[in-house]
């Protein structure tokens, strides 16, 4: 049930652009993205519903293809700031509820001057 | 206002000895969730609380492993007759978890860094 984020690491220059994918084999109801910066906890970033709704970041902007059941994350310009661990985490659909995440093994982005 | 709070931050134990971790929630969040992440890994859900109902215990990874929660407050992890596999962060998140809202956000606490030697 574990979503399959690619890549597992994404290195940057100060300024260029990044996509992180999550990608589940079972139908989704809604797609959450956190991001973990070394030591310390994870960090909300953006929600994603079935439907099209969604809720997050102004600066961070992502998709979620409902038939493909995959979500995208596009880092755009991005700043030193950015680095850490980003998780995708899937609520699946007749799961019961809108709560329980499972998440990826994480993206791990470095972005250098 | 504030956050998660978990205790202790760290905890170093000897093998086969128990182990209680405690996690305070956001005041007002109904949902509870307790996950592992061992050291360069993701988040590995291991319980879900939510309100009065019985909890999600889906992801505890043995019979050593059990959780409690007080109402909607104070939860407690118990790890018993600890293994050297153990060794993780254990982070607790809360969120609003109301019926009625898809945008449930979680909050992650800082964690308890668990050593068992």
């Amino acid at each position: 049930q574990q979503p399959v984020q690619s890549p597992q690491a994404v290195i940057l220059r100060e300024g260029e652009d990044a996509v992180i994918n999550c990608s589940s084999s079972k139908a989704l109801y809604s797609v959450h993205w956190y991001r973990q910066k070394h030591g310390e906890a994870p960090v909300f970033l953006m929600i994603l519903l079935k439907g099209g709704e969604q809720k997050g970041h102004e600066k961070i902007s992502a998709s979620f293809n409902e038939k493909k059941q995959q979500s995208s994350l596009y880092l755009t310009a991005s700043q030193l700031s950015y680095s850490g661990t980003y998780f995708c985490g899937t609520v699946l659909l007749f799961s019961g509820g809108y709560n329980k995440l499972i998440f990826g093994a994480g993206t791990r982005l470095a972005v250098h001057p | 206002g504030a956050g998660v709070s978990q205790s202790p931050s760290n905890k170093v134990t000897e093998k086969g000895k128990d182990v209680e971790l405690r996690c305070d929630p956001i005041s007002g969040h109904t949902a509870l969730y307790w996950y592992r992440q061992r050291l360069g890994q993701g988040l590995e859900f291991l319980i879900y609380f939510q309100g009065n109902s019985a909890p999600d215990k889906s992801g505890l990874p043995s019979d050593r492993f059990s959780a409690e929660r007080t109402g909607e407050s104070v939860s407690t992890l118990t790890i018993q007759r600890t293994q050297q596999e153990d060794s993780a962060v254990y982070l607790c998140a809360s969120s609003l978890g109301t019926s009625g809202s898809r945008f449930n956000e979680q909050f992650f606490g800082p964690g308890t860094r668990l050593t068992v030697l």
